[in-house]
């Protein structure tokens, strides 16, 4: 079974400021890793993926994150932080394992932007 | 990409009642799912929506309370039954493009509120 674990149900960081938000997933199988977006009242929104290949990923909004097999991480960062960037971020996990894929969300992490 | 769109955006329901939400995404897609995200909760899958045949369910989700129906590849419904305020909730459908397995698009969300 896969899971995802995300440090922190709120963060505060200042405008400017870097954001790291942290997310530690179990799985059995190499995964595929993703960052999503929540802004208030919508749905969401990919920031980053990852499936193979380069460990640092690009992302819109000027967000990235890398994949650390050996820390089981996939943390998300932004060198400054915008006041458009405060919203509920969630990690999630997804394999293919018993023939399907399925994903698993993190419990997520709201991101506070103060002026 | 894919849109998705969900109807009705939000409802408030009188206990007891039934809901039925629709989803429709723009483009074919092979997969479709319904997710329930509770306040201040992670989204929890419910089921996936499988073409022509009966939904798969998740542990904890049953076909009586959350019936599902996908009659084409671009369509379905879920409706909540006989609901209690513990079903007030977000309910969002997902789909994954044909050939893209590694990314899911989501609607925007119906918001649910039982009395």
């Amino acid at each position: 079974a896969q899971s995802v674990t995300q440090l922190g149900s709120h963060v505060s960081v200042s405008e400017g400021a870097l954001v790291l938000l942290r997310c530690n997933y179990s799985s059995s199988v190499p995964p595929y890793l993703f960052w999503y977006v929540q802004y208030p009242n919508q749905g969401l929104q990919l920031l980053l993926k990852y499936t193979t290949g380069a460990t640092l990923v690009k992302g819109i909004n000027g967000f990235e994150a890398e994949f650390k097999k050996s820390e089981t991480s996939f943390h998300l960062t932004k060198p400054s932080a915008h006041m458009s960037d405060a919203a509920e971020y969630f990690c999630a996990v997804s394999d293919f394992s018993g023939g399907y894929q399925k994903v698993t969300f993190g419990t997520g992490t709201k991101l506070q932007v103060i002026p | 990409s894919a849109v998705i769109s969900q109807k009705p955006s939000r409802d408030i329901c009188q206990r007891g009642t039934s809901l039925t939400i629709q989803c429709q995404v723009d483009s074919q897609v092979t997969m479709m799912f319904w997710y329930r995200q509770q306040p201040g909760q992670s989204l929890t899958l419910i089921a996936t929506a499988n073409q022509g045949s009966e939904a798969t369910y998740e542990s904890g989700f049953v076909i009586d309370k959350f019936p599902i129906s996908r009659p084409n590849l671009t369509f379905s419904t879920l409706t909540v039954s006989n609901m209690s305020p513990e079903d007030s909730s977000i309910y969002l459908c997902s789909s994954l493009l044909a050939g893209r397995y590694n990314e899911q698009f989501f609607g925007p969300g119906t918001r649910l509120t039982v009395l």
